[in-house]
């Protein structure tokens, strides 16, 4: 099993709809999970922590589900310019090493 | 906003080359990173750096990579002999807490083409 897993998409959707990912991750001690989103080209840039106790950030939502061992984010009303690759991060327990996961393409259409 | 900087933006160079990589990283910032991202691919970790030396490194940071933190504010990746294979953008980031909750910030990441 891969040590953090994502749909990779793409995710086509309309302007206006919500849409969500989920990113599992194999190692039951990791303690960090972060939602990143990357443009092409261009560095990952932070969108948000996600807490036990889940958050939100604007039409941003963010879950942790810690029994099946996977995070999710929720983004509702889209707009075109959330078109981007989403990318999961967890951290390796133990260590100061954050394992990405391969990201989720997501087009937002007019 | 502080912020991580790397330069160069773009180098290209001709395999067996030595190639340096420059990053500042945010001032206050106590863990380092460098990670890369070949074209298509997922960020793949490369090395971590914490008080002045290697924490972690992957498979891929043999014994042609090495990094350097020489004066206090900039850290360096250095590729001794380089293959086709390491045509990537290479990523630093820095973080104030290491994989204990805090988040990574990046550079902006500097492309590199070896030919």
């Amino acid at each position: 099993r891969k040590e953090v897993e994502q749909d990779p998409g793409p995710f086509n959707v309309p302007e206006g709809a919500t849409v969500a990912f989920n990113c599992t991750y194999s190692n039951s001690a990791s303690q960090s999970f972060f939602w990143y989103r990357q443009d092409c080209r261009k560095e990952p840039k932070l969108l948000m922590s996600v807490y036990s106790s889940g958050n939100e950030d604007g039409r941003f939502t963010a879950q942790l589900n810690r029994a099946s061992q996977y995070i999710s984010l929720l983004i509702r009303d889209s707009k075109l310019s959330d078109s981007a690759t989403y990318l999961c991060v967890v951290n390796s327990p133990g260590t100061y090493k954050y394992i990405f996961g391969t990201g989720t393409r997501l087009k937002v259409l007019a | 906003e502080p912020e991580v900087t790397q330069t160069p933006s773009h180098q290209v160079t001709q395999m067996g080359q030595e190639v340096i990589l420059r990053c500042v990283p945010i001032s206050n910032h106590l863990y380092f990173y460098w990670y890369r991202q070949i074209l298509g691919q997922k960020v793949e970790f490369l090395v971590s750096f914490y008080n002045n030396e290697i924490s972690e490194k992957s498979e891929i940071f043999d014994d042609q990579f090495s990094v350097e933190r020489p004066d206090g504010s900039n850290f360096t990746l250095k590729i001794r002999s380089t293959k086709l294979e390491d045509s990537a953008m290479y990523f630093c980031a820095s973080s104030g807490a290491g994989g204990r909750g805090g988040e990574l910030f990046f550079g902006e990441g500097s492309r590199l083409t070896v030919l």
